[in-house]
C-alpha cells in the first residue's frame, strides 16, 4: 500500500526550514528516504529503521515514528541544491520491495 | 564505484516491436527491482527478483516480462509495447544486509512507444 505524503510540494527562501512527512495505514518496518532532482534517478539519502535512531545527511534530518505509522524528514537551514522531489519509500513487510510515495516537490530559491 | 547501469538511457519504438532494456549491477547484491515512473503517479514497481532465478511481480506487472539467469543482469522485456508503456523507467539493485540497507538506481530509460 502506496505511503502518503505531505505536503506536495512546498517553496522555501534559502535559509529555511521544511518538514516532509511520509505516513502508512500499516505498521512500518522501515522508512526510506530519497532525492530526485529533475532529468536524473532518485539519490538514497538515509534509512530508517524500526527501533532506531534519528538519522541525519547533512543538515537533513529523518525521525521514525512507529506507533504514528509515520515519518519526517527536516530539512534545516535549506540550501538552493536542496531542490528536488523527495520520496519516502517503505516496504510491505520485512524483506519486500519498497512502495514509494508520490513524492513532495521541493523549490528553494534564493 | 557501486553503479547500476541500463541501456539504451532513450528509445522511441512502435507499437507491437519487442524491446529488450538491460541493466547490470556491480555489487553483488542479490535483491533488484524494474520501476516505472509517470507523472503524478511517482514510482511503480513492475517485477523483482530476490536472487537468480528467482522473480515477482510487482504493482504494474501486465505487459513486461523480467529474466535473472546471472546474479548482475535483470533485463525488462516489453513482448508487445503499446503507447500506454511509453514511461521513465528505472532499474534498482538492493542491499539487505541489516544495518546496511541502500538502494541504488540506474540512470533511467526513456521509453516512447507510438
Amino acid at each position: 500500500q502506496q505511503p502518503v505524503q505531505s505536503p506536495q510540494a512546498v517553496i522555501l527562501r534559502e535559509g529555511e526550514d521544511a518538514v516532509i512527512n511520509c505516513s502508512s495505514s500499516k505498521a512500518l518496518y522501515s522508512v526510506h528516504w530519497y532525492r530526485q532532482k529533475h532529468g536524473e534517478a532518485p539519490v538514497f539519502l538515509m534509512i530508517l529503521l524500526k527501533g532506531g535512531e534519528q538519522m541525519r545527511h547533512e543538515k537533513i534530518s529523518a525521525s521514525f515514528n512507529e506507533k504514528k505509522q509515520q515519518s519526517s524528514l527536516y530539512l534545516t537551514a535549506s540550501q538552493l541544491s536542496y531542490s528536488g522531489t523527495y520520496f519516502c519509500g517503505t516496504p510491505d513487510s520485512g524483506n519486500t520491495p519498497l512502495v514509494f510515495g508520490k513524492g513532495t516537490r521541493l523549490s528553494v530559491i534564493a | 564505484e557501486a553503479q547500476v547501469t541500463q541501456n539504451p538511457r532513450y528509445l522511441i519504438t512502435v507499437t507491437g516491436k519487442k524491446l529488450t532494456v538491460t541493466c547490470s549491477q556491480n555489487m553483488n547484491h542479490e535483491y533488484m527491482s524494474w520501476y516505472r515512473q509517470d507523472p503524478g503517479l511517482g514510482l511503480r514497481q513492475i517485477y523483482y527478483s530476490m536472487n537468480v532465478e528467482v522473480t515477482d511481480k510487482g504493482d504494474v506487472p501486465e505487459g513486461y516480462k523480467v529474466s535473472r539467469k546471472e546474479k548482475r543482469n535483470f533485463p525488462l522485456i516489453l513482448e508487445s509495447p503499446s503507447p500506454n508503456q511509453t514511461s521513465l523507467y528505472f532499474c534498482a539493485s538492493t542491499n539487505l544486509i541489516s544495518g546496511e540497507e541502500t538502494q541504488y538506481f540506474g540512470p533511467g530509460t526513456r521509453l516512447l512507444v507510438l
